[in-house]
Order: C-alpha cells, then sequence, then structure tokens
C-alpha cells in the first residue's frame, strides 16, 4: 500500500536556529512529490515539486531535497512568520489522478 | 485573479440534513477534488473528477455525494448517512490530464459543524 509519514508531527525553534523536517514515503513508483504550507483555518499553499532522485528547489528560506525514499523540508534561519503546518503529498504512477497526503509537520518559530 | 473559490466559509448543520459545499474554480483545470481535514490529520480524499460529467470515489465516500456537470463546478452534497461530518473541508483543482505531473491548488475551505 502507497504511504507517506512525516516527521516530527510537531517542532518548535527558535527564530533564527535552522532545521529539517522529513517526509519519507512508500509507493510503487513515484510520478511526483509536493509540498505544502497550511495556515490555521486556511486552503494549502503549494510550494514546491520534486521529480526526481537528487533534484532540489528553492524558496527563501526553504529548500526541499528528494531521495529514493525520503524528502527533507530545509528551514534556513526561520523567522516567527514562516510559523505554519507544512504537508508533503506524492503522486504514484499506479494512479497519477490521486494525491496521497502525509499528515503534516506542525512547525513553531518563537522569535 | 484565477483561482479557486469555496462557500460558505463556515456551515451548520442539524443533524438529519443535508448539505451542499459548492467549490468553483476558473483556473481551465480538467481535474478536481474533494479532501476532508480532522484536527491534527492529513487530508483525505472523499471523490475526484477528472473530467466533466464523470467522478470517482475516494478513499471515504461514504455519506458524501458529488456531481460534475460543468469543468468550472463541483459541488459536494453530505448526506445525512455521513455520521460525524464536522471538519474542514478542502477543494483541490489539478491542470493537465490524469497522467500529468501537475500539482494541486486548493481553495480557502469550508469548516462545517453539526449542531
Amino acid at each position: 500500500e502507497d504511504q507517506v509519514t512525516q516527521s516530527p508531527e510537531a517542532l518548535r525553534l527558535q527564530e533564527g536556529e535552522s532545521s529539517s523536517l522529513n517526509c519519507s514515503y512508500t509507493v510503487s513508483g513515484l510520478r511526483g512529490l509536493f509540498w505544502y504550507r497550511q495556515d490555521p483555518g486556511k486552503g494549502p499553499e503549494f510550494l514546491f515539486t520534486l521529480y526526481s532522485a537528487g533534484e532540489e528547489k528553492e524558496k527563501e528560506r526553504l529548500k526541499a531535497t528528494l531521495t529514493k525514499k525520503e524528502s527533507f523540508l530545509h528551514i534556513t534561519a526561520p523567522k516567527p512568520e514562516d510559523s505554519a503546518t507544512y504537508l508533503c503529498a506524492v503522486q504514484v504512477y499506479s494512479s497519477a489522478s490521486k494525491i496521497i497526503f502525509g499528515s503534516g509537520t506542525r512547525l513553531s518559530i518563537r522569535p | 485573479d484565477g483561482g479557486i473559490t469555496q462557500s460558505p466559509k463556515y456551515l451548520f448543520r442539524k443533524e438529519g440534513q443535508n448539505v451542499t459545499l459548492s467549490c468553483e474554480q476558473n483556473l481551465n483545470h480538467d481535474a478536481m477534488y474533494w479532501y476532508r481535514q480532522d484536527p491534527g490529520q492529513g487530508l483525505r480524499l472523499i471523490y475526484y473528477s477528472q473530467i466533466v460529467n464523470d467522478f470517482q470515489k475516494g478513499d471515504i465516500a461514504e455519506g458524501y455525494s458529488v456531481s460534475r456537470e460543468k469543468k468550472e463546478s463541483f459541488p459536494l452534497t453530505v448526506t445525512s448517512a455521513q455520521k460525524n461530518p464536522t471538519a474542514f473541508y478542502l477543494c483541490a483543482s489539478k491542470g493537465g490530464q490524469g497522467n500529468s505531473y501537475n500539482e494541486q491548488f486548493f481553495g480557502p475551505g469550508t469548516r462545517l459543524t453539526v449542531l
């Protein structure tokens, strides 16, 4: 069964303290891996798509990387406004119209 | 501006009532989706539609129904058969055909509460 697991469930950092969020996946064939940011009471906002192992994407303080079994979302020198839930999702070859989501990591940045 | 709209933002339902959540997109996307999100959990797929007049059940379709009469619209009805409907409902759309890599874009969500 295709599965996506995110860790940790919650992460509290001090402003400026860099860290990484993990998304591990077990799927029959990966077509694409997506990262989203979700603020409380709002819909997810698209951040990145990664297609193949070794690929990296960057946006401001965020960098997403992909291996054959997992993806990392690295956050460098975070600010309080980076506080949100970060969701990982995958698209698989066997059912390309369906996107499978992880349960997310709640990130809190203290000033 | 292109995007996805959902209405209403908040919805209250009495037990035994059917309610319909609206989702409209002007992105010219073929595929549309409905997800349910419970506190502290990820998104669970209710229904999806790849083209007009066609839709498929997701992982938790029981107690829900949909229609796709127009490309822009994908309303979700929460029926009285859904025993625990209190949740945050998200609509999404995706461009291209079913085998493309395109990411999903989400609406702002509807919070449904059963009284």
